[in-house]
């Protein structure tokens, strides 16, 4: 059974460009979550996806933007790179209405910017 | 002053020593508790999973969950060198597939051999 699966793995731009990361969810799960992990800090919340539209969103600026298609995979896009959006991208699934329904991340996509 | 804190370590102690982690949490209205563990370089891994108060035991691990003073923990046994690795406990108001975690900023452990 294939986790969340996450490409690119690394990823290095510089300011001002645009990065496009993608994510496939665990089999059977249809929410996708994107989390944003600076080095030595905890992840924090970007937005969730859910029957194709956002759901939830944290506190991130428009350059944000996302989008999941009907296989459930999910994309995350960043405009105008700053400096500071340099971090660990994950994203995380899950299925709405589970048992207990959980979170599984996964290994997310390295992004620098220089 | 961050909703959840959580003391950032390094932690070492040695093989076979009882670990414990912490976190303390401001909001009133987080219902369900989490405990990752994340290797160098690699997504958070789902360790356990609480909702409410309460005690929760998976093999080595044991995570309790203490509402009235807003504070989690995590207690590791018989530590092992694979246990090394950073520690993130999360909370969330709503069901955890529907809701935004709120995270600690990770307690570091290594687990000297």
């Amino acid at each position: 059974d294939a986790g969340v699966t996450q490409s690119p793995t690394h990823l290095i731009k510089t300011r001002g460009q645009q990065v496009t990361l993608r994510c496939s969810p665990k089999s059977g799960h249809d929410t996708v979550s994107w989390y944003q992990q600076a080095l030595g800090q905890g992840p924090q919340f970007i937005f969730q996806y859910y029957e194709e539209e956002e759901r939830q969103r944290g506190n991130f600026p428009d350059r944000f933007s996302g989008h999941q298609f009907p296989n459930y995979s999910s994309e995350l896009n960043v405009n105008a790179l700053l400096l500071g959006d340099s971090a660990l991208y994950l994203c995380a699934s899950s299925l709405e209405g589970g048992v207990g329904e959980k979170l599984f991340f996964g290994s997310g996509t390295q992004l620098s910017v220089l | 002053q961050k909703e959840v804190e959580q003391d950032p370590g390094p932690l070492s102690v040695p093989e076979g020593a009882i670990v414990s982690l912490n976190c303390t949490y401001s909001n009133s209205a987080f219902q369900y508790f989490m405990w990752y563990r994340q290797y160098s370089r690699k997504g958070p891994e789902l360790l356990m999973y609480t909702y409410s108060s309460g005690n929760k035991e998976d093999g080595r691990f044991t995570a309790q969950v203490d509402k009235s003073s807003k504070y989690i923990s995590l207690f590791i046994r018989d530590s092992q060198p694979s246990d090394s690795a950073t520690y993130l406990c999360a909370m969330s108001a709503g069901s955890p597939g529907r809701r935004a975690l709120t995270f600690g900023s990770g307690t570091r452990l290594q687990v000297q051999p």
